[in-house]
């Protein structure tokens, strides 16, 4: 079973306007980390947020806010007030305890995010 | 500046001639890790050290090695590269703190003929 899953491929933006890209996890791990990361054409991953599993209020880092909704196991990534600049591919990745490294990231497929004028 | 810095950026070579990716950080981390990136599959672990002299294989790590004999460096190796490890080459690092995010070298686009 996929650990990280991203539904959508692709999604279009106008700028200015807010979006929420899409992330659901499998994990059996009480203790465990998301992270979303930026890869814009370039080619470098930049990362954007983190939120831990026993986080009580969801995360916020600038115009990047995660919709932390751990029961039904979703970490969705929320931009407010797109930027044309924000186009890029979206990776949403889990870090379990359990795992045989510790500090391993399992990365979802992505979504490309593209912002309209 | 702290960063993670990987040498080449850009790889063409052939069938079975050994290769070395270089990558070195600056920030003592003790957490180093290959991805390899492909297209509809995000990035997959190839090898990871937890500190010198120890490493560990990762999700996919047949066709590959690597050592740890440095803190800092942490170089990918492969001794006869076939065309199905063409691909987009991250190493990572970070320290062993539990909300410590790892931070990405620039990557390196290997094409194998």
């Amino acid at each position: 079973a996929q650990k990280i899953t991203q539904t959508q491929p692709g999604m279009f933006v106008q700028e200015k306007e807010a979006v929420t890209l899409d992330c659901t996890y499998d994990t059996s791990d009480p203790s465990y980390g998301l992270f979303w990361y930026k890869q814009p054409s370039s080619g470098e991953m930049i990362f954007l947020i983190y939120q831990g599993s026993y986080d009580q209020q969801n995360a916020t880092e600038g115009r990047y806010s995660l919709n932390f909704q751990k029961a039904r196991k979703s970490a969705n990534l929320v931009i407010s007030a797109s930027q044309l600049g924000d186009s890029a591919m979206y990776f949403c990745a889990m870090r379990e305890a359990i795992s045989g490294s510790a500090r391993q990231l399992t990365f979802g497929s992505g979504t490309q995010l593209t912002v309209l004028p | 500046e702290a960063q993670v810095t990987q040498n080449p950026r850009y790889l063409i070579t052939v069938t079975g001639k050994k290769l070395t990716v270089t990558c070195s950080q600056n920030m003592n981390h003790e957490y180093m890790s290959w991805y390899r990136q492909d297209p509809g599959l995000g990035l997959r672990q190839i090898y990871y050290s937890m500190n010198v002299e120890v490493t560990d294989k990762g999700d996919v790590p047949e066709g590959y090695k690597v050592s740890r004999k440095e803190k800092r460096n942490f170089p990918l190796i492969l001794e006869s590269p076939s065309p199905n490890q063409t691909s987009l080459y991250f190493c990572a690092s970070s320290g062993l703190a539990g909300r410590e995010t790892q931070y990405f070298g620039p990557g390196t686009r290997l094409l194998v003929l």
